[in-house]
């Protein structure tokens, strides 16, 4: 059984850019779950993916976006970057209709702005 | 709006001893809440958790305690070992928010030897 992975690991991008990071989630799962966290902060719920379609937002602006494709993996796109957009990207996947301890979360990407 | 507040950046405490992390939350449709932990370089990983309908769950050395009048909850460690060294997350949920966690800043912990 594979675990959550994410890519890349590691990030930097200038202020304006575009990015786009990518996470592979959890054999058997069909949710998954994005989260920024800030240095000194716990993570903050971005958006979640379930069949494909946005199930659910948290405080986030339009430009932050995302996908998921037909086998569960997803992605998040950030368009014209903010230096406050720099912290790490945790990924999460589950199970849709599953008990909330059995999300598991990926390593992260941590994402520099400068 | 903070609904989940860890109020101890962190906490030093001595091997084979108690830790106590502790976790405030504002929001009374919160009705399960989780401990996970993190290691630098890795995501959080689910330690314990606990529904709204009970007080306490202990797994091994964990336990969690948890006040509903008082929207409060513990996580104690008993004995602390050096392992237990890193950044604990209280986390809440509600059936409500489908698969959303709301999480607390977190807590280092460091266990001494």
């Amino acid at each position: 059984e594979t675990g959550v992975t994410q890519s890349p690991t590691h990030l930097i991008k200038t202020r304006g850019q575009q990015v786009t990071l990518r996470c592979s989630s959890q054999s058997g799962h069909n949710t998954v779950s994005w989260y920024q966290q800030a240095l000194g902060q716990g993570p903050q719920f971005i958006f979640q993916y379930y069949r494909e379609e946005e199930n659910g937002r948290g405080n986030f602006p339009p430009r932050f976006s995302g996908l998921q494709f037909p086998n569960y993996s997803s992605e998040l796109n950030v368009n014209a970057l903010e230096l406050d957009d720099s912290a790490l990207y945790l990924c999460a996947s589950s199970t849709r209709g599953a008990l909330l301890n059995e999300q598991f979360f990926g390593p992260g990407t941590r994402l520099t702005v400068l | 709006d903070q609904q989940v507040k860890q109020n101890s950046p962190s906490l030093s405490v001595q091997e084979g001893r108690i830790s106590i992390l502790n976790c405030d939350y504002t929001n009374s449709m919160f009705d399960y809440f989780l401990w996970y932990k993190k290691y630098p370089a890795e995501g959080p990983t689910f330690l314990i958790s606990i529904s709204s309908i009970k007080d306490k769950n202990e797994d091994g050395r964990f336990t969690v305690f948890l006040n509903k009048s008082a929207k409060h909850l513990s996580l104690h460690i008993v004995p602390s070992q050096p392992g237990d060294s890193a950044v604990y997350f209280c986390a809440a949920g509600a059936k409500e928010y489908g698969n959303k966690l709301v999480f607390g800043a977190g807590t280092i912990l460091r266990v001494k030897s």
